[in-house]
């Protein structure tokens, strides 16, 4: 079946230190996203990919980025992940035609 | 500014009933409206979409009503069982051409239906 696949679903990252979540899928959509989603919150859009042109959110902060090697890839890096960047991030990818699809998220925890 | 505006925040229905939110936008220029459905721990799921040229769309025990004069939609669960229990987001499209579509949320309605 064709899906958005999340990697890994469990992350957990001490404050400050590096962490990269990744993202594949097997739609082929030219639009890849990354939300975050915080406890009884609606996903929150930190940035998108329309291709390969990166689009970010003018509030989205600058310890988040993203990489988009190829189609099927993206990857969202935490610089130096703070306490209140604990939150499920869910990846999305669209296309002109499509609705949103979503992976199951990685749920990230800051010690 | 929210886009869009949901409402219940909860919802609480006996099993077999009725169950129904509501979500409100102001942007004509929104083209989709879809509803998703997230359970806990997992990503939200599409559960049913519309454009804003229908009135109604129905799937299953599922149903959007959409009111375009009046910027209005809402879904419908009916028969409401306890395996619906879950959050539901509304959604609005904003297609872009040139960056891609940007989607826009409800803050979410957390259902609890009641065996």
């Amino acid at each position: 079946d064709a899906m958005v696949i999340q990697n890994p679903r469990y992350q957990v990252t001490q404050f400050g230190k590096p962490v990269t979540l990744s993202c594949s899928q097997t739609l082929n959509h030219n639009v890849m996203y990354w939300y975050q989603q915080k406890s009884s919150q609606a996903p929150k859009l930190l940035f998108h990919y329309y291709d390969k042109d990166f689009n970010n959110e003018a509030d989205t902060p600058d310890n988040f980025q993203s990489r988009r090697p190829n189609t099927s890839f993206c990857f969202l890096d935490i610089r130096s992940p703070g306490l209140g960047d604990a939150a499920m991030y869910l990846c999305a990818t669209s296309s002109s035609i499509s609705p949103l699809h979503f992976g199951n998220g990685t749920r990230l925890t800051v010690t | 500014q929210q886009q869009v505006k949901q409402s219940p925040q909860s919802l609480i229905v006996q099993k077999g009933g009725i169950s129904i939110i509501n979500c409100a936008y102001e942007n004509t220029a929104f083209d989709y409206f879809p509803w998703y459905q997230q359970f806990p721990g997992k990503g939200p799921a599409l559960l049913i979409a519309i454009r804003p040229d229908v009135s109604e769309k129905k799937e299953g025990r599922f149903t959007i009503s959409f009111n375009k004069s009046a910027k209005q939609f809402s879904l419908h669960i009916m028969d409401s069982q306890p395996g619906d229990s879950a959050t539901y987001f509304c959604a609005a499209r904003l297609g872009f051409r040139d960056t891609g579509n940007q989607f826009y949320f409800g803050t979410g309605t957390s259902l609890t239906v009641i065996p």
